[in-house]
């Protein structure tokens, strides 16, 4: 198991533009949350997602949007992108049953210029 | 409002000695306390949770509700150690969202 993996590794984008970001978790994971690591920042929650819906979401702008795949795999989608946006954006997977334990994904590097 | 407080950014200790990375929280409710750690070039991962009460790497923390901390510690560090290490908290029973302190760096002197 590869563990939770995340594409792309790097992005660099112009201001305006939208972007994806794609994230498979954990073999047998039915939970993808989706974090924003500023620099010299820790994680700050987005949002989660649980069976192809947002269950729960952080401080972030409407810009800020998601899916969920029935695979359990899950989109992050960012528009009309800002200077501020750029950061590291980290997926974790988790199971909604048992004990609660979030496995992260190596992140995607955003760079808005 | 959560708030996670890792008071400092940078902890320098010499191998050997013993490490304290501090960390203090504010919640009204019942949390769920975690130390994350991310080793240079790795992914971010769980190293221990308050509800385990067990030793990870020799790294042991207790959640203190009357001071809200969740320092963590060990008694003779370890090159190995060098590492970035996040406080995180939950909120029990009620969503999953974890939130993050900035951050200390921990960084083991030979």
């Amino acid at each position: 198991d590869a563990g939770v993996t995340q594409s792309p590794t790097h992005l660099i984008k112009t201001r305006g533009q939208q972007v994806t970001l794609r994230c498979s978790p954990k073999s047998g994971h039915d939970t993808v949350s989706w974090y924003q690591q500023a620099l010299g920042q820790g994680p700050q929650f987005i949002f989660q997602y649980y069976e192809e819906e947002e269950r729960q979401r952080g401080n972030f702008p409407d810009r800020f949007s998601g899916h969920q795949f029935p695979n359990y795999s899950s989109e992050l989608n960012v528009n009309a992108l800002l200077l501020g946006d750029s950061a590291l954006y980290l997926c974790a997977s988790s199971l909604s049953q048992g004990a609660y334990e979030q496995y992260f994904g190596p992140g995607t590097r955003l760079t808005v210029t | 409002a959560q708030r996670v407080t890792q008071p400092e950014k940078l902890l320098s200790v010499f191998k050997g000695a013993p490490v304290e990375l501090k960390c203090n929280y504010s919640y009204s409710g019942s949390p769920e306390l975690f130390w994350y750690v991310q080793y240079s070039r790795q992914r971010l991962q769980l190293l221990l949770r308050h509800i385990s009460r067990e030793s990870i790497k020799g790294f042991t923390a207790d959640l203190n509700k009357g001071e809200t901390s969740f320092h963590l510690k060990k008694p003779f560090a370890q090159e190995e150690d060098s590492a970035m290490y996040y406080c995180a908290l939950r909120e029990v029973n009620r969503d999953d969202k974890i939130i993050f302190g900035k951050g200390t760096r921990l960084h083991i002197l030979p």
